[in-house]
């Protein structure tokens, strides 16, 4: 158990709809990530929020977006969804500064149909 | 564009030592190693980190070269638990205390046999 939850476990969605995904981060972190695995590949990085600003984001468009909360937990949002969108959808939490390690949640699974 | 190379796949004994290889030549001065795993479909479990020191926790031993260009993470006495997808990572450090991404490639596929 990493202390970091994702919620929902489970979600299909049609093509076009809006989803919005959740993750509680572990106590004490106050850095969130979130990655998107395809079936058989490795998880990639999609962005990072470090005091509630987006700071840092991989190769993927504007209709994926997010918000980090006071809290430190965090939301990732994808509108106009597509079949391709369907992964794994990871959330990892972990303490700003060099070295630390980042702990992931069990992630969504979201079906695009 | 996984700055690291990993086998595949490999097998292991159960209760014998399993030895993973990563190949990191174009590894940095400040950038660290970590490794995780991935027990199917769950989420990513850290093992272990390194800068240049050879490090042991109670999961793993890793062991970095002299050079940095490689390393080996040691899982000494592997159980059938112990079967999933095994990531070495390459991360870079930032200035100003934020951290930055795990850049996965596709690990190396550790299958214990009883």
């Amino acid at each position: 158990e990493t202390g970091v939850t994702q919620s929902p476990t489970h979600l299909i969605k049609t093509r076009g709809q809006q989803v919005t995904l959740r993750c509680s981060s572990q106590s004490g972190h106050n850095t969130v990530s979130w990655y998107q695995q395809a079936l058989g590949q490795g998880p990639q990085f999609i962005f990072q929020y470090y005091r509630e600003e987006e700071n840092g984001r991989g190769n993927f468009p504007p209709r994926f977006s997010g918000l980090q909360f006071p809290n430190y937990s965090s939301e990732l949002n994808v509108n106009a969804l597509e079949l391709d969108d369907s992964a794994l959808y990871l959330c990892a939490s972990s303490l700003a500064g060099q070295g630390h390690e980042a702990f992931f949640g069990q992630g969504t699974r979201l079906t695009v149909v | 564009d996984a700055k690291t190379t990993q086998p595949p796949s490999m097998d292991c004994a159960e209760g014998r030592a399993a030895n993973l290889p990563c190949n990191h030549s174009t590894i940095s001065g400040n950038e660290y190693v970590y490794w995780y795993r991935q027990i199917h479909s769950q989420g990513p479990q850290y093992i272990i980190h390194g800068l240049k020191n050879n490090e042991t926790n109670e999961m793993a031993s890793l062991i970095i070269t002299e050079d940095r260009k490689s390393s080996t993470l040691i899982l000494p006495h592997a159980t059938l638990r112990d079967t999933a997808v095994y990531y070495c990572i390459v991360r870079p450090t930032r200035s100003g205390g934020s951290n930055y991404k795990l850049t996965f490639g596709k690990g190396t596929l550790l299958t214990v046999n009883p």
